[in-house]
């Protein structure tokens, strides 16, 4: 089983739609949890962090379920700029006392919002 | 907005050569991290550094990788003998504790071995 799976897509949706993207991860002892965006060639950079209560940032709903080990990210009203790949990032931060916060991350999963 | 910078943002370099990436971490994070992406692939941690020594590393950092900080300021990757599969995006981190902070990252060299 990958460590960290979403679903690649493509996600092809128009201005104004919601998306929602999906992740799961298989490491129990896994600490904390990001949604990140990549734009093509660039840098990932931090999208939000992903608490176990939910959390909002704007147009952007994060849940985590750590029973299913699932995380999910929702994105409302889509914005053209919002085209990009999603990654669901795991950090083992502390795991088994040994590690020093390795982010593990998924494939990504790539939205393109149309006109 | 606090930055980390890589250089060089691009390096082509021959079969068996020997490359240094360098990274300068945001000033007052404590961990630093090298990452890789090749094309097309997901991103990879490579090496996490912490007090000034190595505290993980993956699988792909074998013997032929090397991690240094040499000054307060610098953290640089060396690849001793550079192999086509190289070949990839490679990311610098860093983080003051990131728990439940997130991580930044440079904006990455594409090293090109030919």
């Amino acid at each position: 089983r990958k460590e960290v799976e979403q679903d690649p897509g493509p996600f092809n949706v128009p201005e104004g739609a919601t998306v929602a993207f999906n992740c799961t991860y298989s490491n129990s002892a896994s600490q904390s949890f990001f949604w990140y965006r990549q734009d093509c060639r660039k840098e990932p950079k931090l999208l939000m962090s992903v608490y176990s209560s939910g959390n909002e940032d704007g147009r952007f709903t994060a849940q985590l379920n750590r029973a299913s080990q699932y995380i999910s990210l929702l994105i409302r009203d889509s914005k053209l700029s919002d085209s990009a790949t999603y990654l669901c990032v795991v950090n083992d931060w502390g795991a088994g006392g040994t590690s020093y916060g390795k982010l593990t991350f998924g494939q990504g999963t790539i939205l393109t919002v149309h006109p | 907005e606090p930055e980390v910078t890589q250089t060089p943002s691009h390096q082509v370099t021959q079969m068996g050569q020997e490359v240094i990436l360098r990274c300068v971490p945001i000033s007052n994070h404590l961990y630093f991290y090298w990452y890789r992406q090749i094309l097309g692939q997901k991103v990879e941690f490579l090496v996490s550094f912490y007090n000034n020594e190595i505290s993980e590393k993956s699988e792909i950092f074998d013997d032929q990788f090397s991690v240094e900080r040499p000054d307060g300021s610098n953290f640089t990757l060396k690849i001793r003998s550079t192999k086509l599969e190289d070949s990839a995006m490679y990311f610098c981190a860093s983080t003051s504790h990131g728990t439940y902070d997130g991580y930044t990252f440079g904006s990455g060299t594409r090293l090109t071995v030919v």
